[in-house]
């Protein structure tokens, strides 16, 4: 199932910079966007989402860009902190089909102090 | 602030063996979802419960697999005869509403099957 797609599997940025984390999807019946953070033990916590009718919503350090065009969402966090280290999934799903999230891979961030 | 929970955090069977793993959804939430993680592997949706009875399921959730609100507050998913593939990270969710925004995880169990 390769519907939705985060090409990176890892992601280093200093404290204080801009962390960019990249997402792909194929299917262009997608109508709702959305990131999780996962840290270890626990489970994925929703952080920001997007419909496609927008492109782009943010909501304090995070600000989540849709280009549907190219069929690509990206998520800013700025300015890093070392407790956004953590592993983020991009999610989509089509509203009007029930609620059934497909996940990218997910991508590891650090930040480093 | 209101959270999904999940027991047992670990469970290990043996092949064959049924297993039920249990989730304490938000209180008043509607809908309930069963997702899972093989180990270096995507989340895949499992299935979604709404009104007592399954809304979706995907190609996964095939007759080995069962769910159930046995109560008003309980949601389980059983596997009636485990498989080694089935070891996995198994997340319960729930929403106040079908729109997915809404999905908040619980800690998940992580099934072993030897």
């Amino acid at each position: 199932d390769q519907q939705v797609k985060q090409n990176s599997p890892s992601l280093s940025v200093q404290e204080g910079r801009i962390s960019i984390l990249n997402c792909d999807y194929t299917n262009s019946m997608f109508d709702y966007f959305l990131w999780y953070k996962k840290y270890p033990a626990e489970g994925p916590t929703f952080l920001i989402s997007i419909s496609s009718i927008k492109d782009k919503n943010e909501d304090g350090r995070f600000t989540v860009f849709l280009n549907k065009s190219a069929k690509h969402l990206s998520l800013h966090i700025v300015p890093s902190q070392p407790g956004d280290s953590a592993v983020y999934f991009c999610a989509a799903s089509v509203m009007t089909s029930g609620s059934r999230l497909t996940f990218g891979e997910g991508t590891q961030l650090t930040v480093n102090p | 602030e209101p959270e999904v929970t999940q027991t047992p955090s670990h469970q290990v069977t043996q092949m064959g063996q049924e297993v039920i793993l249990r989730c304490v959804p938000i209180s008043n939430h509607l809908y309930f979802y069963w997702y899972r993680q093989i180990l270096g592997q995507k989340v895949e949706f499992l299935v979604s419960f709404y009104n007592n009875e399954i809304s979706e399921k995907s190609e996964i959730f095939d007759d080995q697999f069962s769910v159930e609100r046995p109560d008003g507050s309980n949601f389980t998913l059983k596997i009636r005869s485990t498989k080694l593939e089935d070891s996995a990270m198994y997340f319960c969710a729930s929403s106040e509403l079908a729109t997915s925004r809404w999905q908040y995880f619980g800690p998940g169990t992580r099934l072993t099957v030897t």
